[in-house]
């Protein structure tokens, strides 16, 4: 079975300044999905990025990017310019292409300090 | 379209009761999954539905716990026979087949077993 950790229980960031997110997880497939999900305290948990394992171009959305190291089995995220607006838990997930559920880690809660 | 609609979002309920919570998915998504999530923890997952069949459902979820999606529209949750140990969030998602799309998540439903 699949496992997907973030060693990060909780992070920190300077507004405006830039912070990542590490995960990693543990798959014996070759094809696989990663995603990103941000949970804003009580709301409800929005899709942030997402990666292809066959892809070897990392995936950026606006302020968003991943550094995906397959063969280290490393998702982490980065967040450029940070925003007040960014805090929250944020969840790793991978999902096989045979599954239809998702893996998720137990989350980083990012703080953003203006 | 309005998202993913989950009713009620907090039910207070006495050990041994049994409750019931209500999932309205995205109309054109397919696919839809129930995870559970306690406090500084990931969602962890319970059951997925695709139209109306239940493809897979967690070997931790015991008996007590059952999920129907009758005309693979919206789907209910029952718990019966409550126990404190289910006090949780529940949260409703859904996506299309496809394995690189990311879930949709609802707002979720607060349960606390007293």
């Amino acid at each position: 079975a699949q496992t997907v950790t973030q060693s990060q229980p909780e992070m920190s960031v300077q507004e405006a300044e830039t912070v990542t997110l590490s995960c990693t997880y543990d798959t014996s497939e070759s094809d696989y999905y990663l995603f990103w999900y941000k949970q804003p305290p009580s709301r409800q948990m929005i899709l942030v990025i997402r990666q292809e394992a066959y892809k070897q171009q990392n995936a950026t959305e606006n302020r968003f990017s991943v550094n995906f190291q397959k063969a280290a089995k490393s998702f982490s995220l980065k967040i450029s310019d940070s925003q007040l607006g960014d805090a929250a838990m944020y969840f790793c997930a991978y999902r096989s292409p045979n599954a239809g559920k998702s893996t998720f880690g137990d989350g980083t809660t990012l703080t953003v300090k203006p | 379209d309005t998202g993913v609609s989950q009713d009620p979002r907090h039910k207070i309920t006495k050990r041994g009761q049994n409750v019931t919570f209500r999932c309205d998915p995205i109309s054109e998504h397919n696919r839809l999954y129930w995870y559970r999530q306690t406090l500084g923890q990931g969602p962890e997952f319970l059951t997925y539905f695709q139209n109306e069949a239940q493809l897979e459902k967690s070997r931790l979820l015991s008996d007590r716990f059952s999920a129907e999606r009758p005309k693979g529209s919206f789907s209910t949750l029952e718990i019966q026979r409550t126990e404190q140990g289910d006090s949780a969030m529940y949260l409703c998602a859904s996506s299309l087949i496809e394995p690189n799309y990311g879930y949709t998540f609802g707002s979720g439903t607060r349960l606390t077993v007293v």
